[in-house]
């Protein structure tokens, strides 16, 4: 079946400027998270939706940071007013639960440079 | 703090050469401990998930140990190929949810013919 997609796979934006960044996770995959990889670093939590509970925001490094997930499927990050130090690779992963056993998928990223 | 520490940064080997990268953790109470490959411009795929009774555990040409009393675990590449080169991420979790992960900042393994 079809793996967890993202869109778009790179967006070059200004300062400044909000951005949307889309995930597609596979179907049936009830949890959902978004990491943040800079250059040379590891990847960083941001963001993950279980089912209908509340999402955990604890790693959202800001205010300008938010996402959403519609329907428990698709999700979105949105960074507003974006500052050149949000340049990275956005990844999205899903996963069939969140218990630590369960794989998680992750999609190819968005490439994400604020000039 | 935890933390997951891989070396070497990068390694470059010929065509055939085996490799052996490291990973040490402070990660604590541990759950289980992944390896993953990130292809360039991909994201990161699994290769293999310990947990703490697991010593070794192996995927074709690749083998993991985990030794959970030193904290320490390796990845041995065997008769390497092309389609090795990538950056190979080591991942520990510290809970039964995997939001609590630690990513290590992985090692850049370049393959030559």
């Amino acid at each position: 079946g079809a793996g967890v997609s993202q869109s778009p796979s790179n967006k070059v934006t200004e300062k400044g400027k909000d951005v949307e960044l889309r995930c597609d996770p596979i179907s049936g995959h009830t949890a959902l998270y978004w990491y943040r990889q800079s250059l040379g670093q590891g990847l960083e939590f941001l963001i993950y939706f279980q089912g209908n509970s509340a999402p955990d925001k604890s790693g959202l490094p800001s205010d300008r940071f938010s996402a959403e997930r519609t329907g428990g499927s698709v999700s979105t990050l949105t960074i507003q007013r974006t500052q050149q130090e949000d340049s990275a690779v956005y990844l999205c992963a899903s996963s069939l639960g969140l218990a630590a056993t369960y794989e998680q998928y992750f999609g190819p990223g968005t490439r994400l440079t604020v000039t | 703090k935890n933390q997951v520490e891989q070396s070497p940064q990068s390694l470059i080997i010929l065509e055939g050469k085996n490799c052996t990268l490291q990973c040490n953790y402070t990660v604590s109470p541990f759950s289980n401990l992944r390896w993953y490959k990130q292809d360039t411009g991909r994201g990161p795929v699994s290769l293999t998930i310990m947990t703490f009774s697991e010593n070794t555990k192996s995927n074709g040409r690749y083998t993991a140990t985990l030794d959970a009393d030193t904290k320490q675990s390796s990845l041995h590449i065997t008769a390497s190929q092309l389609s090795d080169s990538a950056s190979y991420i080591c991942v520990v979790s510290d809970s039964g949810s995997a939001r609590q992960l630690t990513f290590g900042s992985g090692t850049q393994l370049t393959v030559l013919p």
